[in-house]
C-alpha cells in the first residue's frame, strides 16, 4: 500500500552543524513533495517545496533533494540553530491532490 | 495578512457532550482541510473540501464525526457524542489550487474526560 515514512523519528545535532532530515515514500508516481515545521502549540508550517521535475531545491539555509530512483526525500539545514528545534514533516502529494503525511522528526539543536 | 484562524484554542468537556471545532480559511483558498494529530498516529486528514463541497471524508473515524463549509469563509467539525479517545490536537489547513503548500491553524487542542 501507499505510505510515507522517516528514517529517523527524533535528531540531535551540534548547533553549527548541519541537519538532515529523510523521508521515504512508496508511489511513483508521487510528484509534489512539501516539507514543514511544526513548532510547540502550533501548526505545521511551510519550509520548501519541489517537483518531480527537479532533484534539488535550495532556500535560505535549507536544500531539499529529491532521488525519484529510491523514491527518497531529504531536508538539508545548513548551521543549525536553536530555533530550528521542531518536528519536520514531508508531505507526498499524488495526481494533483491525494496527498500523504510522514510520521516526523523532531529535531534537537543543543547549544 | 490573516492566516487559518481556529477557534476555540482549547476544550475541554465531558464525555458524551457534543463539540463544535470551528474554522476561517485564508481568503481565496478553495480548499479546506481538517486534521487530527496525536502521538500514537500522527497526523491524519479526516476530511477536505473544495468549493465548499465535502470531496473525500474517508479518513472521519466513525458516525460520531461531521464537518461542514457552509461558505467559502467558515468550516465547522462536530463531534457528538464526544468520547475520552476524541482527545487530541485537530488542525484546520486551507490551500489555494493543487500542488501548493497548506496553510496550517494553530490547531484546537480537544481534551474529552
Amino acid at each position: 500500500g501507499e505510505s510515507v515514512g522517516l528514517h529517523l523519528p527524533t535528531l540531535s545535532v551540534q548547533e553549527g552543524d548541519n541537519s538532515i532530515i529523510n523521508c521515504a515514500y512508496s508511489n511513483s508516481a508521487s510528484d509534489y513533495f512539501i516539507w514543514y515545521k511544526q513548532e510547540s502549540g502550533k501548526g505545521p508550517q511551510f519550509i520548501i517545496d519541489i517537483r518531480s521535475n527537479m532533484d534539488k531545491r535550495q532556500g535560505q539555509r535549507v536544500t531539499v533533494l529529491l532521488n525519484k530512483t529510491v523514491k527518497h526525500l531529504s531536508l538539508q539545514i545548513a548551521a543549525t540553530q536553536p530555533g530550528d528545534s521542531a518536528v519536520y514533516f514531508c508531505e507526498v502529494g499524488t495526481g494533483g491532490f491525494k496527498t500523504i503525511f510522514g510520521a516526523g522528526t523532531r529535531l534537537f539543536v543543543k547549544a | 495578512d490573516a492566516g487559518v484562524i481556529q477557534s476555540p484554542r482549547h476544550e475541554v468537556t465531558e464525555m458524551g457532550q457534543e463539540v463544535t471545532l470551528r474554522c476561517k480559511p485564508i481568503s481565496g483558498h478553495d480548499y479546506l482541510f481538517w486534521y487530527r494529530q496525536t502521538m500514537m498516529r500522527g497526523l491524519e486528514l479526516l476530511i477536505y473540501f473544495n468549493n465548499n463541497v465535502p470531496i473525500d471524508d474517508s479518513g472521519m473515524p466513525e458516525d460520531r464525526f461531521s464537518a461542514k463549509m457552509p461558505n467559502a469563509s467558515f468550516s465547522t467539525l462536530k463531534i457528538q457524542p464526544s468520547e475520552p479517545r476524541d482527545s487530541a490536537v485537530y488542525f484546520c489547513a486551507s490551500r489555494w489550487g493543487r500542488e501548493r503548500p497548506q496553510h496550517f491553524g494553530d490547531g484546537t487542542r480537544l481534551s474529552i474526560l
